[in-house]
């Protein structure tokens, strides 16, 4: 089955600076790739999503850059504030269905 | 607000016991999914239903069972609880059955305790 790795588990980043999370699957079949915010005791949220026929999609301060050949796909936040604090989860999915999910990543921006 | 919601918010029970969690899923929204969210784990799909057909299935336990009913909400049944199913529960709606076409809103979830 799909398996999908997610670095660094843990980000600390000065307010203003950028966070790069990046994420790798093994299943060359996925071909949906979204991201999920979830702030503390809340539900995830989908910040942003990549489809497997592009290479990189922006939206503000978040893009998302994926590299089939590499099997891997990143989030970028720039000029982070302190409300980018949260559990950042990426995932891989295949049109059969199969969705597999990242170990997510703790981001705290320090003010 | 994603228009899904989960009830109850919080169930506490013991081992051995059975549970039933609630999901109704937006307005309009075929598909619904199950997710597992451990303390020390990310999410765990468990499964998928759409216009009430299982879809697709995750690591779901033997121990667990849902359905999806003809008014389009879920039920997910956790059965023989142990500790380790203390956890909290998502369900996730989106209009159709792709799951790599249709963006997925979250409930609230349900937090299971299990003692």
């Amino acid at each position: 089955g799909e398996n999908v790795e997610q670095h660094p588990s843990t980000l600390s980043v000065q307010e203003g600076d950028s966070a790069v999370i990046k994420c790798t699957y093994s299943d060359s079949a996925s071909n949906y790739f979204p991201w999920y915010k979830q702030e503390l005791g809340k539900r995830p949220q989908l910040i942003i999503d990549i489809r497997s026929n592009v290479g990189e999609k922006k939206d503000q301060r978040i893009a998302v850059t994926l590299n089939k050949t590499a099997k891997h796909f990143s989030l970028h936040i720039t000029e982070t504030q302190p409300e980018d604090s949260a559990v950042y989860f990426c995932a891989a999915i295949r049109g059969d269905y199969k969705l597999s999910f990242g170990a997510g990543t703790t981001v705290t921006v320090r003010a | 607000d994603s228009g899904v919601t989960q009830t109850p918010k919080h169930l506490i029970t013991a081992t051995g016991q059975r549970v039933t969690l609630r999901c109704s899923p937006r307005s309009g929204d075929l598909s619904v999914y199950w997710y597992q969210q451990s303390l020390d784990q990310g999410l765990q799909f468990l499964i998928q239903y759409y216009n009430g057909e299982e879809r697709a299935k995750g690591n779901i336990l033997e121990r667990f069972s849902a359905q999806q009913f003809p008014d389009l909400h879920s039920e997910l049944n956790l059965s023989s609880l142990e500790l380790g199913d203390s956890a909290l529960y998502f369900c996730a709606s989106s209009v159709r059955q792709g799951a790599d076409t249709d963006t997925q809103y979250f409930g609230p979830g349900t937090r299971l305790t299990v003692l």
